[in-house]
């Protein structure tokens, strides 16, 4: 009955290896976004989608690839990864975009080694 | 660049010493929302302010939107060992409300 639920939890991976992070909400909320959390707790946004589209692309590098299916799911793919990419990642999701409350996942703490 | 500027980065209080954090940005605001994020958790909706001037309560929480809709504030009462965490102030971007943009932060603990 999670509302937001993203997956993995933790994921521990070697420099320049590919991974994914999936996330699901049911909410029925129209904007998804993902937010990058590092070791001093900044949130960044990284990304925000309306309705499955990509609307916010922040200065983000291009190894890291969003995909909505539908407005239900957006999932986050890194393709080679590096040492700083280690970080809590965050999807949420709000009804009208920042006009309403976000409503976080839980997380995955990435580890890249 | 950063909407909203969030003071202090830290703070550390005895149990029972009230607990203030603050949000200002150079802009107005469309709104302000204010989240609180546990040691290992994700952040949690707390409240979100919309009116010049507005006053919210939620126990010993006390939230403030600035008259000028460019500042806000979050003022706890005899704190707890319960409110340890990060409170964060939100606020969507200018031209843009698609983006929650969130300030850094501000660390509570709180000594027993």
């Amino acid at each position: 009955d999670t509302a937001v639920s993203q997956t993995p939890k933790y994921l521990v991976t070697q420099m320049g290896n590919d991974k994914s992070i999936k996330c699901e909400q049911n909410l029925g909320h129209d904007t998804m976004y993902w937010y990058k959390q590092d070791s001093k707790k900044f949130l960044k946004i990284m990304f925000s989608y309306n309705n499955k589209e990509l609307i916010i692309n922040e200065t983000v590098p291009n190894r890291f690839s969003p995909k909505s299916p539908d407005k239900a799911h957006l999932n986050l793919h890194i393709n080679s990864l590096e040492l700083g990419d280690s970080a809590v990642y965050f999807c949420a999701s709000s009804q009208l975009g920042g006009v309403t409350e976000a409503f976080f996942g839980q997380g995955t703490r990435l580890t890249v080694v | 660049g950063q909407q909203v500027m969030q003071i202090p980065q830290y703070q550390h209080v005895q149990e029972g010493e009230d607990f203030t954090t603050y949000c200002n940005s150079s802009t107005t605001l469309s709104n302000i929302q204010w989240y609180k994020q546990r040691p290992g958790g994700h952040p949690v909706f707390l409240i979100q302010l919309v009116k010049s001037g507005e006053v919210k309560k939620q126990k010993r929480l006390t939230f403030q939107f600035g008259e000028a809709k460019k500042n806000s504030s979050l003022h706890i009462t005899a704190t707890q060992t319960t409110d340890v965490g990060t409170y964060f102030c939100a606020s969507p971007t200018q031209g843009g409300s698609e983006k929650l943009v969130f300030g850094k932060g501000t660390k509570l603990t709180v000594n027993p």
